[in-house]
């Protein structure tokens, strides 16, 4: 069965210090990609997505996340953690519909 | 600024009862989703409607149903609630695209808590 996996979902980062959530998928061939964010008490946001174009990929508030294909992963990264990082993230694969990830809860720490 | 609307931010309703989840979206989008949110186990989807009239059971379909009388709206259904349908509830729109498969766009949430 496809799967997306999202380990360690409670995260800690300090203000400042680069923030690295991974995201690895079960598939047998390249999927469309997304990671999403959920601040409290609202909506999920779309941060970026993967759909075959460059395999790295910029999104809103400094994140970016790289394709590996041999990997089958789709890291998020941020260079310098802010406050207002603060929130869920879910990682989320299409194939036939969405399938997601059960989430990070990323705590930023002054 | 495209929207997704939920009637309700938060409800409380007794087991047995009937309730309604209703969903607006102002992007005349022809997909429409319906998710529920609980800890530990991501999103989970329920039923989706790729146009007026039709839908399609997803991962957990069962008790609900679901109502698409209207391309903006996109009603979930809870024929006689359950204290395991306790959770936050999502609702999502995306434009076709050839698929299920464009950015969705998602509301702010119902929390149901059923007693």
């Amino acid at each position: 069965a496809q799967s997306v996996t999202q380990l360690d979902s409670h995260v800690s980062v300090s203000e400042g210090t680069p923030v690295l959530l991974r995201c690895n998928y079960s598939s047998s061939y390249s999927p469309s990609l997304f990671w999403y964010v959920q601040h409290p008490n609202k909506g999920l946001q779309l941060l970026l997505k993967y759909t075959s174009a460059a395999t790295l990929v910029k999104g809103i508030n400094g994140f970016e996340a790289e394709f590996k294909k041999s990997e089958t992963s789709f890291h998020l990264t941020k260079p310098s953690a802010h406050m207002s990082d603060a929130a869920e993230y879910f990682c989320v694969v299409l194939w036939d519909r969405l399938a997601f990830g059960k989430g990070n809860q990323v705590v930023v720490i002054p | 600024d495209v929207k997704v609307t939920q009637s309700s931010r938060y409800l409380v309703k007794r087991t047995g009862e009937k309730v309604f989840l209703e969903c607006v979206q102002d992007m005349d989008h022809e997909n429409m989703f319906w998710y529920r949110q609980d800890p530990g186990l991501g999103l989970r989807l329920i039923y989706f409607s790729y146009d007026v009239k039709m839908k399609e059971k997803g991962d957990i379909p069962e008790g609900y149903s679901v109502s698409r009388e209207k391309k903006e709206r996109f009603s979930l259904i809870l024929e006689s609630a359950s204290t395991n349908q306790t959770s936050m509830y999502l609702c999502a729109s995306s434009s076709r695209g050839g698929r299920v498969n464009n950015e969705q766009f998602f509301g702010p949430g119902t929390r149901l808590t059923v007693l």
